[in-house]
């Protein structure tokens, strides 16, 4: 069965410095990995997504996220803060049943300090 | 991109009441939906997830009878909360899979979700 597993709840960072948000997954087959961004009393927006087509997945608002099989991650990375970027991060697996239902991580909530 | 509206955004009800809420795809078919609940400052906890023209498939522990939902075509899904009591109080979200190819790789696209509060 696939999971994800989101270290660190709560991360906060100065404005315009690395923000880096961890998720480790368990899958026993090639996952589909996403990173949702969900801002107060919102719905979720993808961030970006990877899909085996390549390691380094860009997405918008500046954020990347790299995978890497041999630590089981991918980590979302953005070189530089901004103060638009304080939210809820979630980390998120495909499954492989018949619905391709997500299994999200446990969440991390990003604060942008002045 | 996809767009996903749910309706109500906000909805105050009374203890033993029913509420529905709606999930739609607006510029898109989805023969799959998925109704999520979010707990204050938790993570999305998958409810069901809602076929087209068929019974919905409940994730354990989540109540058939308390939580109906309906998905009578590809663009409208509904949960109904029934005799709802305080402890239904949540964010509730929904998303929905566009047709695409049936595979992993089909995007969710998510309603921005409906606030219940039950007094």
């Amino acid at each position: 069965a696939q999971s994800v597993t989101q270290l660190g709840s709560h991360v906060s960072v100065s404005e315009g410095a690395l923000v880096l948000l961890r998720c480790n997954y368990s899958s026993s087959v090639p996952p589909y990995l996403f990173w949702y961004v969900q801002y107060p009393n919102q719905g979720l927006q993808l961030l970006l997504k990877y899909t085996s087509a390549a390691t380094l997945v860009k997405g918008i608002n500046g954020f990347e996220a790299e995978f890497k099989k041999s630590e089981t991650s991918f980590h979302l990375t953005k070189p530089s803060a901004h103060m638009s970027d304080a939210a809820e991060y979630f980390c998120a697996v495909s499954d492989f049943s018949g619905t391709y239902k997500y299994i999200f991580g446990t969440g991390t909530r990003l604060k942008v300090l002045a | 991109g996809a767009v996903v509206s749910q309706h109500p955004s906000r909805v105050i009800c009374k203890s033993g009441t029913s509420v529905k809420i709606e999930c739609r795809s607006l510029d898109f078919q989805a023969t799959t939906m998925f109704w999520y609940r979010q707990f204050p400052k938790k993570s999305l906890m998958l409810m069901a997830t809602s076929n087209e023209g068929s019974k919905a498939t409940y994730e354990q522990g989540v109540e058939k009878d308390k939580f109906l939902i309906n998905h009578a075509s590809l663009t409208l899904s509904t949960l109904t909360v029934t005799s709802a009591h305080p402890e239904d109080s949540s964010f509730y979200i929904c998303s929905a899979r566009d047709l695409g190819t049936g595979g992993p790789l089909d995007e969710q696209f998510f309603g921005p979700g409906t606030r219940l509060t039950v007094l």
